[in-house]
């Protein structure tokens, strides 16, 4: 059973406006997150990660959102850019993990128009 | 920047052949991990490891070993493949656990 869910396959946004990217959780054990993009014949890159002690984490253009009581983050992208166009997956740890494993959402494409 | 490597890139193989992909890593990271990607499912783990030798399941280990003999190598071996592996396989590094990954660029396979 997904412990960490995407449910937007896909999210077409123009350019220059938000993109907003959601991700749900079940596990209430989770406490660090993280969300990494994906082109093409590529492996994910890192973009941005937020712990639970933590609602809100920026990094430039990207903003995580954390709300632990609805097992909830999103991420807003603003301005969006032709090369944000990407897949984008959400990921979740347990920092007690010993191990260090993450899930995954099955991610979220996002395609920039001019 | 290729601290982590995969190969080979792409392969196809028939159903009930043995297949081993190779992860390399120059980064002297602890922990490696395996994962496959598709479509509706995103990214789930195949196994892990936490040092030399020491490797274990994760979610989908089923069908799937690995070895790990070397700090840099984390080998993935499908014993004998079937149509249900053709999926694309990434491997991962992390230097501690919960540090988050950097990914390989990935090894698509498929079983004909």
């Amino acid at each position: 059973d997904q412990q960490v869910k995407q449910n937007s396959p896909s999210l077409s946004v123009q350019e220059g406006r938000i993109s907003i990217l959601n991700c749900d959780y079940t596990n209430s054990m989770f406490d660090y997150f993280l969300w990494y993009k994906k082109y093409p014949a590529e492996g994910p890159t890192f973009l941005i990660s937020i712990s639970s002690i933590k609602d809100k984490n920026e990094d430039g253009r990207f903003t995580v959102f954390l709300n632990k009581s609805a097992k909830h983050l999103s991420l807003h992208i603003v301005p969006s850019q032709p090369g944000d166009s990407a897949v984008y997956f959400c990921a979740a740890s347990e920092r007690t993990d010993s191990w260090g494993k993450f899930q995954f959402g099955a991610g979220t494409q996002v395609v920039v128009t001019p | 920047d290729a601290g982590i490597t995969q190969s080979p890139r792409h392969k196809v193989t028939e159903t009930g052949t043995p297949v081993t992909l190779r992860c390399h890593q120059t980064e002297n990271h602890r922990y490696m991990y395996w994962y496959r990607q598709d479509p509706g499912h995103g990214l789930r783990l195949i196994h892990y490891s936490y040092g030399v030798k020491d490797t274990d399941k994760g979610e989908v280990s089923d069908g799937y070993s690995v070895s790990r003999s070397k700090t840099e190598d984390f080998l993935l071996t499908l014993e004998s493949a079937t149509s249900s592996q053709t999926s694309v396989y990434f491997c991962a590094i992390s230097a501690a656990a919960n540090y988050g990954y950097t990914f390989g660029s990935g090894t698509r396979l498929t079983v004909v």
